[in-house]
């Protein structure tokens, strides 16, 4: 049973790119969050998608926009890179829309560096 | 304000014993969810255990467990034998209400485990 995928591991960009991130939830998962960590400080929530809504989001700006597919797999983009965009970025996956218990399931996230 | 506080930036453990990582949360919502992760070098955040606001028992999962103090809005997490794999960073979360969508992260705990 594969856990939340997510890919790339790795990428480098220059300001003012634009990246695409991409997870694939767990299996029997329909709901995909994503989260935001910069170095030395925990996640920060950036939106949640469920049946291919974006259903919450935080207090990240327009640049970084979302979308989930049929599947339940999502993709997370950012324009216009800043440097301050460099971090960790986490998928998390649940089922529903995130009532029940400890049933987050994260990746291991794509580590994104602007130059 | 801080919705979690992680007083404790990093903490060294003998092999074998326990330990206890800090956390105190702040809402004015009666209903809510506290969470402790792990999260190794590999980026992957791991669920560890859960307490919900009405819960009358203190959370359990194996040598983990919850110390919640909720006069004190304080949500220990206590881990007992410690051993050389639980060397990582540790994050308290918290849901608010409940059946919210996202989670509000501490800035973590980085512990060391010392043969």
């Amino acid at each position: 049973d594969a856990g939340v995928t997510q890919s790339p591991t790795h990428l480098i960009k220059t300001r003012g790119q634009q990246v695409t991130l991409r997870c694939s939830p767990k299996s029997g998962h329909d709901t995909v969050s994503w989260y935001q960590q910069a170095l030395g400080q925990g996640p920060q929530f950036i939106f949640q998608y469920y049946e291919e809504e974006e259903r919450q989001r935080g207090n990240f700006p327009d640049r970084f926009s979302g979308h989930q597919f049929p599947n339940y797999s999502s993709e997370l983009n950012v324009n216009a890179l800043l440097l301050g965009d460099s971090a960790l970025y986490l998928c998390a996956s649940s089922s529903g829309t995130g009532r029940n218990t400890g049933e987050l399931f994260f990746g291991e996230g794509s580590r994104l560096t602007v130059l | 304000a801080q919705k979690i506080t992680q007083t404790q930036p990093g903490m060294f453990v003998q092999e074998k014993e326990a330990v206890t990582l800090d956390c105190t949360y702040d809402t004015s919502d009666p209903s809510y969810g506290l969470f402790w992760y792990k999260q190794p070098s590999s980026g992957e955040m791991i669920f560890l255990i859960y307490q919900g606001s009405y819960d009358q028992q203190n959370a359990t999962e194996g040598r983990y467990s919850l110390n919640f103090q909720k006069a004190r809005k304080s949500a220990n997490l206590v881990i007992s034998a410690s051993q050389l794999g639980d060397s990582a960073m540790y994050f308290c979360a918290m849901r608010e209400p409940t059946g919210a969508n996202n989670l509000f992260f501490g800035t973590g705990t980085r512990l060391t485990v010392i043969p």
